[in-house]
């Protein structure tokens, strides 16, 4: 069965760092791959998304994302996080186009002022 | 764009008593609906998704039931609820234009005591 894989379970950055979040996917066909976002009190929305084309998705609020298809990783990235970026990351993968994307166990991300 | 509406928002019931949470769907036609449950540190678990009125499948046996009696209404349900259906339940629905891309609902935070 796929699986999706977030290796980092718990970061704490300051304002201002760079931030790369992990993720792997155990399949070798075509994927669809996502990244949300849970802020703290707030329901999940999507981040960004990678179904073709480019590898480098860039989403909402300056995150992108690389999707490495020789690693079998899409991994989130932001040059410089901000305090309002504290929340919960969720990669998910769509394995064959499928309809039911597999979530990792997320990343809890905390950023200090 | 899809808005999931969730009810009840947080939900206090003793072991035994039936359960019954809602979710409807507005924006969206003919969507795939999803119930998950998402625990810390372990990532949303898919419980059941459906692709149509009445189609149900279900992901992981357990207490609970899923129906669709609308294109965009998805109940969660249980006749007598254990200790152990504590949780947070979310629904989320994926329609056009793209059915890969999942959208949640708020959640329903259940506390079963």
């Amino acid at each position: 069965a796929q699986s999706v894989s977030q290796h980092n379970h718990h970061v704490i950055l300051s304002e201002a760092a760079s931030l790369e979040l992990g993720c792997n996917y155990s399949y070798g066909g075509t994927v669809n791959l996502f990244w949300y976002v849970q802020y703290p009190g707030q329901h999940l929305q999507l981040l960004l998304k990678y179904f073709s084309g480019d590898p480098l998705v860039k989403g909402i609020k300056g995150f992108e994302a690389e999707f490495i298809k020789s690693k079998f990783s899409f991994n989130l990235r932001k040059p410089s996080v901000q305090w309002s970026d504290t929340a919960e990351y969720f990669c998910a993968a769509g394995i064959g186009g499928s309809y039911i994307p597999t979530f990792g166990r997320g990343t809890s991300l905390i950023v200090h002022p | 764009s899809q808005t999931i509406h969730q009810w009840p928002a947080t939900l206090v019931q003793p072991v035994g008593s039936p359960l019954s949470l809602e979710c409807t769907v507005e924006g969206t036609s003919n969507p795939n609906l999803y119930w998950y449950r998402q625990a810390a540190g372990r990532g949303l678990q898919l419980l059941f998704y459906s692709v149509g009125i009445g189609q149900i499948s279900s992901e992981v046996p357990q207490n609970l039931s899923a129906s669709r009696p609308q294109d965009r209404q998805f109940i969660l349900s249980s006749k007598k609820l254990l200790l152990s259906d504590s949780g947070f339940y979310l629904c989320a629905a994926a329609g056009t234009p793209s059915q890969e891309t999942q959208y949640f609902g708020p959640g329903t935070r259940l506390l079963v005591l």
